[in-house]
């Protein structure tokens, strides 16, 4: 079975830069996922990590260790449209579905 | 492209009633699969199609639940008959054979039933 552990939510001020964590356990690995969902809004893809390391789009930036079972989604220059929730999902090997995380609810203040 | 549709965006429904929700994915899309979402379960994988064969149900949670794509542009999701611990968004979404397993949501279906 797989299972990912993020933390439920986040509150960071607007311009600073956040970093959400997810853990996961899984019987076969193939990459690590991020999704945002904004409430009432469907989820829509943000990064994908199927080696080792950073990958940068925009201000948007996550990491992957696999030895570890860790990944990380950063936030840079933090916008009050960021306000969201963001799901890390893993895909097992040979297979094309995702387990997703119970998701973190990030708030951006002032 | 329109990305994946779903409908009825919105239904209310008593029950015992049966609910028909549906989906068409993304053209030339080979991957078709059906979430649900609550606040107590979060995201979770109902069923998954592979070029409309039905691949893996293991989290249809109840004999209620059907789900059917007849053709490579066209999915149901059934549920016969309806209870209000039903009462969730359910989305559909679709994939592409890209090395990264992106998968595209569609609005989703809020379902209530009384």
């Amino acid at each position: 079975g797989q299972s990912l552990e993020q933390p439920s939510e986040v509150t960071a001020v607007e311009g600073a830069i956040v970093q959400i964590n997810c853990t996961y356990q899984t019987s076969g690995f193939y990459g690590l996922s991020w999704y945002q969902q904004h409430d009432g809004g469907a989820p829509t893809f943000l990064s994908y990590n199927g080696l080792d390391g950073l990958e940068e789009t925009g201000r948007f930036s996550s990491f992957l260790s696999r030895s570890d079972s860790y990944g990380y989604l950063l936030l840079q220059e933090l916008q009050m449209k960021d306000s969201a929730s963001y799901f890390c999902a893993v895909s097992g090997a040979g297979s094309y579905q995702l387990t997703f995380g119970k998701g973190t609810k990030l708030s951006v203040i002032p | 492209d329109a990305g994946v549709i779903q409908s009825p965006r919105h239904e209310v429904t008593e029950m015992g009633q049966e609910v028909t929700l549906r989906c068409k994915p993304i053209s030339g899309h080979d991957y078709l699969f059906w979430y649900r979402q609550t606040m107590m379960r979060g995201l979770e994988l109902l069923i998954y199609f592979n070029n409309n064969v039905p691949i893996d149900d293991s989290g249809m949670p109840e004999d209620r639940f059907s789900a059917k794509m007849p053709n490579a542009s066209f999915s149901t999701l059934k549920i016969q008959p309806s209870e209000p611990r039903d009462s969730a968004v359910y989305f559909c979404a679709s994939s592409g054979d890209t090395g990264t397993d992106t998968q595209y949501f569609g609005p989703g279906t809020r379902l209530t039933v009384l």
